[in-house]
């Protein structure tokens, strides 16, 4: 299975930071990566997909870059909605797999 | 609007089997792939198990693999998990969720709230 590490697990920022999440395969994934957004008893919310195009209805604030084995997530000017847990995922295999997640937390 | 609702969670013993489903609404189902994916208590996401469109393809988390059966009824627009040999360490909130295409190597777009299963003696 491909390996999907996430980095840092845990990210305290404030509002209006601009803060960057990573995301890193085992093996190469060209550009098929998502990544969601999880909020405390809530189901995952889809942001971003094929590595960088946004999903519609979320907000431009937030993005994606990256391709092969390195991602980023980048929000780029923090807002009280959006600390949460953010997950990527590769779906370049039969075996889906994701990160561990990055919890973002208010510093 | 899209809607996913699960059922069939519930407190099993060790070793017992369980069916759980996904009822789904408001968009051409039999188009989709879909998937389950699941989330032990205070854990991270981990996909279970998905299948094509149609039924032709479908994919398991090794952790599964030879215990979970996935099947769809597209006359129903239903989503079906048979899970068999459970262990406590299958013990999550199970979510249905709808891939973005016909296969299954994809992302998924819309969610379900989930449905708990919970094995232990």
């Amino acid at each position: 299975d491909i390996q999907m590490t996430q980095s840092p697990s845990t990210l305290s920022a404030s509002v209006g930071d601009r803060v960057i999440i990573t995301c890193r395969a085992s093996q190469s994934l060209t550009s098929w990566l998502a990544w969601y957004q999880q909020k405390p008893g809530k189901a995952p919310k889809l942001l971003i997909y094929k590595a960088s195009s946004l999903e519609s209805g979320v907000p431009s604030r937030f993005s994606g870059g990256g391709s092969g084995t390195d991602f980023t997530l980048t929000i780029s000017s923090l807002q009280p909605d959006d600390f949460a847990t953010y997950y990527c995922q590769q779906y370049n295999s039969y075996s889906i797999t994701f990160g561990q997640g990055t919890r973002l937390e208010i510093k | 609007e899209v809607q996913l609702v699960e059922s069939g969670g519930g407190l099993v013993q060790p070793g017992t089997s369980l069916r759980l489903s996904c009822a789904a609404a408001g968009f051409t189902f039999d188009d989709y792939g879909m998937h389950w994916v699941r989330q032990a208590p205070g854990k991270g996401l981990e996909w279970v198990s998905g299948i094509s469109w149609n039924s032709l393809t479908t994919g398991f988390a090794d952790s599964v693999k030879g215990r979970f059966t996935i099947s769809r009824d597209d006359a129903k627009k239903s989503l079906y998990l048979e899970m068999k040999s459970l262990r406590p360490e299958d013990t999550a909130l199970y979510y249905c969720a709808k891939g973005n295409s016909s296969r299954v190597r994809d992302f998924f777009d819309f969610w379900g709230q989930g449905t708990l299963v919970t094995v232990s003696s």
